[in-house]
């Protein structure tokens, strides 16, 4: 059985762009989770999508928005990147516990 | 409030010694689940164990034990005859409630085995 899958794996932005981070859940879970793994910060909770909808949402400003689509694929999106945007960027699914995916790691400079 | 802490930032052992990583949580609520999860230097978590707030029995599988008490707020993690490939973070978790929801993560704890 396939994991969580993420794309890209690495990729680096320059301060005020925008940038769109994606997730494939695992076949039959319907909740997405992203998380934030910045350095210094530890794991932080970003968003929680379920059946569609956003069920939940952390501490992180407007400009961290995301969805999901209907096939239960998520997308993460970050506009106006900002340097302390620079983090590994998790996302796991979880019919019960959450299993996580490789993560994608932005570099913001 | 709920928290999640890990006082050991780093541990280091060397192969084949027995290490407990510490894990105390704070909740309000009576029902709860905790895990543990293991980060490798490739930076994806794996599921290692969740226990529900009503299960306090000990766990084994395989070297892993977890120890469940509810009386000292604590889910501790017990590696026996460590092994260089058990070197990681190890994060504790924190869920409460009824339905599946984020995961309030302690800071981690690093280990590291050395031959």
């Amino acid at each position: 059985e396939a994991g969580v899958t993420q794309s890209p794996t690495h990729l680096i932005k320059t301060r005020g762009q925008q940038v769109t981070l994606r997730c494939s859940p695992i076949s039959g879970h319907t909740s997405v989770y992203w998380y934030q793994q910045a350095l210094g910060l530890g794991l932080q909770f970003l968003l929680w999508y379920d059946e569609g909808e956003e069920r939940n949402r952390g501490n992180f400003p407007p400009r961290f928005s995301g969805r999901q689509f209907p096939n239960y694929s998520s997308e993460l999106n970050v506009n106006a990147l900002e340097l302390e945007d620079s983090a590994l960027y998790l996302c796991a699914s979880s019919l019960g516990e959450q299993y996580f995916g490789p993560g994608t790691r932005l570099t913001v400079t | 409030a709920q928290k999640v802490t890990q006082a050991q930032t780093e541990i280091s052992v060397v192969e084949k010694e027995d290490v407990t990583l510490d894990c105390v949580y704070e909740t309000r609520d009576t029902t709860y689940y905790l895990f543990w999860y293991k980060q490798p230097p490739s930076g994806e978590l794996v599921f290692l164990i969740r226990r529900n707030s009503f299960d306090e029995q000990n766990e084994i599988s395989g070297r892993y034990s977890w120890n469940f008490q509810k009386s000292t707020s604590s889910f501790n993690f017990t590696i026996t005859a460590s092994q260089v490939v058990d070197s990681a973070v190890y994060f504790c978790a924190l869920t409460s409630g009824y339905n599946t929801d984020k995961l309030i993560f302690g800071t981690g704890t690093r280990l590291q085995v050395f031959p």
